[in-house]
């Protein structure tokens, strides 16, 4: 059976440092993941994601994750950290080897950004 | 771009009451999703329904649930007999199966049993 799991609750940064947070899987075969944000009373919007090409992925409000498969890893990032980054982060797999599909989410990472 | 929508925003209903949350996916898409987040834990997983039926549903989603697509662009998840433990957010998804889009999310139905 395939997992994903976030192992940090929450992050703590400064504005303007970097920001990570971490997220491993374990699936048999080609792993789809994907990168979710929610923020307060909202729905689940999409970052970004790795099908499969370059191990470092671009997305959305200057978001990357780099997907390392012999660390079966894809830790999101941001080289500098906003206020408004704060927010609930979730990490995701769809079913092996579809990059659709219900989707398996980590716990969830809570993200809180100081002035 | 296009949305999910999710009607209503919040319902308050009482126990072993039928609730009904209502979903409109976007338009092109064929595989819709329910899923649940209690407060403060993780998005599960209910139940994805394509071509007019379910295709997957996962422990969850027991007999007192039921989804329907009653015209060509709504999505309905319905709660027969509610529980204290049904209160939950209720998210509403859809996606195009194999395109490269992602699955989007509607913002939700806060449902609160009392």
């Amino acid at each position: 059976a395939q997992s994903v799991a976030q192992p940090e609750d929450q992050v703590n940064v400064a504005e303007g440092n970097p920001l990570t947070v971490k997220c491993t899987y374990s699936v048999s075969g080609n792993p789809y993941l994907f990168w979710y944000v929610q923020y307060p009373n909202r729905g689940l919007q999409f970052l970004l994601k790795y099908i499969t090409g370059d191990n470092l992925v671009k997305g959305s409000y200057g978001f990357e994750a780099e997907f390392n498969k012999s660390q079966t890893s894809f830790h999101l990032k941001k080289p500098s950290a906003l206020v408004s980054d704060s927010a609930l982060y979730f990490c995701a797999l769809p079913p092996p080897n579809d990059s659709w599909g219900k989707l398996q989410f980590g716990a969830g990472t809570q993200v809180v950004v100081t002035p | 771009e296009p949305e999910v929508t999710q009607t209503p925003s919040h319902q308050v209903t009482q126990m072993g009451q039928e609730v009904i949350l209502r979903c409109v996916p976007i338009s092109n898409h064929l595989y819709f999703y329910w899923y649940r987040q209690i407060l403060g834990q993780k998005v599960e997983f209910l139940v994805s329904f394509y071509n007019n039926e379910i295709s997957e549903k996962s422990e969850i989603f027991d007999d007192q649930f039921s989804v329907e697509r009653p015209d060509g662009s709504n999505f309905t998840l319905k709660i027969r007999s509610t529980k204290l433990e049904d209160s939950a957010m209720y998210f509403c998804a859809s996606d195009y199966p194999g395109g490269n889009q992602p699955q989007h999310f509607g913002d939700g139905t806060r449902l609160s049993i009392l």
